[in-house]
């Protein structure tokens, strides 16, 4: 089973930040967190990852709580193109570090 | 970098033959490959993992003589749908895995009729 939950679907405003919000209660301490997503009819496409401190990069910002019990997703200008289906994911820390999927949020940007 | 390809990009059959998809790393090597099925409107599943010289490790409730892989390079793994049936039909996608993060193909959508 999944190891993270998510609202099923979230609206926002283009030029607005959208705030991604993820449940993964049961991480345990060397666990990551990575987000995904995926626009209709292609593969996932990275975004970000992290351990314990805030992320940033050129796409988003990660922030995690003190306690790694959730996260937030931070797309700091949305734009129609981000719209698409984001996932949570609780990666393994060992063996083959496979990923399972929740059921995402699906983030639609309007105009 | 660290980009996969998938081919064909989709592909109908007639039940009861078999199609193979193919993913490729193509500027990287990677010992792991994970192929996924993705129904409409819903997650991606993971099938199998696949490593590179050995036997794929499939999740459970995924038949393995029904969904062969074979991963016999470091860029390329193969998912072989034997005797396919309509409720095979669905978007198959592989990763990729350089250390801890997977990089995904475009997708194969298969249509069995």
């Amino acid at each position: 089973d999944a190891k993270t939950t998510q609202p099923t679907s979230m609206d926002c405003a283009e030029g607005r930040a959208a705030n991604l919000p993820c449940n993964h209660s049961t991480i345990s301490g060397n666990e990551y967190v990575y987000w995904y997503r995926q626009i209709h009819s292609q593969g996932p496409q990275y975004i970000i990852h992290g351990l314990k401190n805030n992320e940033t990069n050129e796409m988003a910002s990660l922030i995690i709580t003190e306690d790694r019990k959730s996260s937030t997703l931070i797309l700091p200008h949305a734009t129609l193109r981000d719209t698409a289906v984001y996932y949570c994911i609780v990666r393994e820390v060992s063996g083959t570090y496979k990923y399972i999927f929740g059921t995402g949020t699906r983030l639609k940007v309007l105009a | 970098g660290a980009v996969v390809s998938q081919h064909p990009s989709r592909v109908i059959c007639k039940s009861g033959t078999s199609v193979k998809i193919e993913c490729r790393s193509l500027d990287f090597q990677a010992t792991t490959m994970f192929w996924y099925r993705q129904f409409p409107k819903q997650s991606l599943m993971l099938m199998a993992t696949s490593n590179e010289g050995s036997k794929a490790t499939y999740e459970q409730g995924v038949e393995k003589d029904k969904f062969l892989i074979n991963h016999a390079s470091l860029t390329l793994s193969t998912l072989t749908v034997t005797s396919a049936h309509p409720e095979d039909s669905s978007f198959y996608i592989c990763s990729a895995r350089i250390v801890g993060e997977q990089y995904f193909g475009p997708g194969t959508r298969l249509t069995v009729t």
